[in-house]
């Protein structure tokens, strides 16, 4: 199976800072790699697809780049709605992997 | 505007079963893939179970795998997982969730529902 980690677990930031999330593969998805958002007692919220296209309806903020094993999250700008907690998910192959989740918590 | 929605969870017994429902509307099932994911209260998410639009390409994870069983009903358009041998660590959301496969076939699971509870313990 491919493992998904993400770094960090948490962080604490605030309001206008700009966060950066990883995502680091075991082997290579190529670009088969997606990022959601959740809210608590909410469904995960698809974000970015392929690595790095911005999913209709989210906010340009949101950024994504990496390929192979290593990828990356950014929000340029944090907002109050962007506290949560953000998922990477390999569909490169089954099982296809979440990482383990990064709470964005606020200062 | 596309919906989807769960149902079937509850509370049951180790060793029980439970069939979990996924309704859906303005789209046809059977022209997409579709998948289980689950999450363990307070915990991240894992995938469950996913079947290609033709229902030729079915996988499980394999923690659940012979234990539950992923299938379809094009007419009733709807997702269905029935999962048997229920282990206390199981117990989790269970979200059913649609993949939407592009032109450059990349995949993205774009449509969830909010999810349905099941609760195994004694």
């Amino acid at each position: 199976d491919i493992q998904m980690t993400q770094s960090p677990p948490s962080l604490s930031a605030s309001v206008g800072d700009r966060v950066t999330i990883t995502c680091r593969a075991s082997q290579s998805v190529h670009k088969y790699l997606n990022w959601y958002q959740q809210k608590p007692g909410r469904a995960p919220n698809l974000l970015i697809f392929a690595a790095s296209n911005l999913q209709s309806g989210v906010p340009s903020r949101f950024s994504a780049s990496g390929s192979g094993t290593d990828f990356t999250l950014t929000i340029s700008s944090l907002q109050p709605e962007d506290f949560a907690t953000y998922y990477c998910q390999q569909t490169y192959t089954t099982p296809r992997t979440f990482g383990q989740g990064t709470k964005v918590e606020i200062k | 505007e596309v919906q989807v929605a769960e149902s079937g969870g509850g509370l049951v017994k180790p060793g029980g079963s439970l069939r979990l429902s996924c309704e859906v509307s303005e789209f046809t099932v059977s022209s997409y893939s579709m998948n289980w994911v689950r999450q363990a209260p307070g915990k991240g998410l894992e995938w469950v179970s996913s079947i290609s639009s033709r229902g030729d390409n079915i996988f499980y994870a394999d923690s659940v795998k012979g234990r539950f069983t992923i299938s379809r009903d094009n007419a009733k358009n709807s997702l269905y997982l029935q999962m048997n041998s229920l282990r206390v660590e199981d117990t989790a959301v269970y979200y059913c969730a649609r993949d939407f496969l592009d032109a450059t076939m990349v995949t993205r699971t774009d449509y969830w529902g909010q999810g349905t509870l099941v609760t195994v313990s004694s």
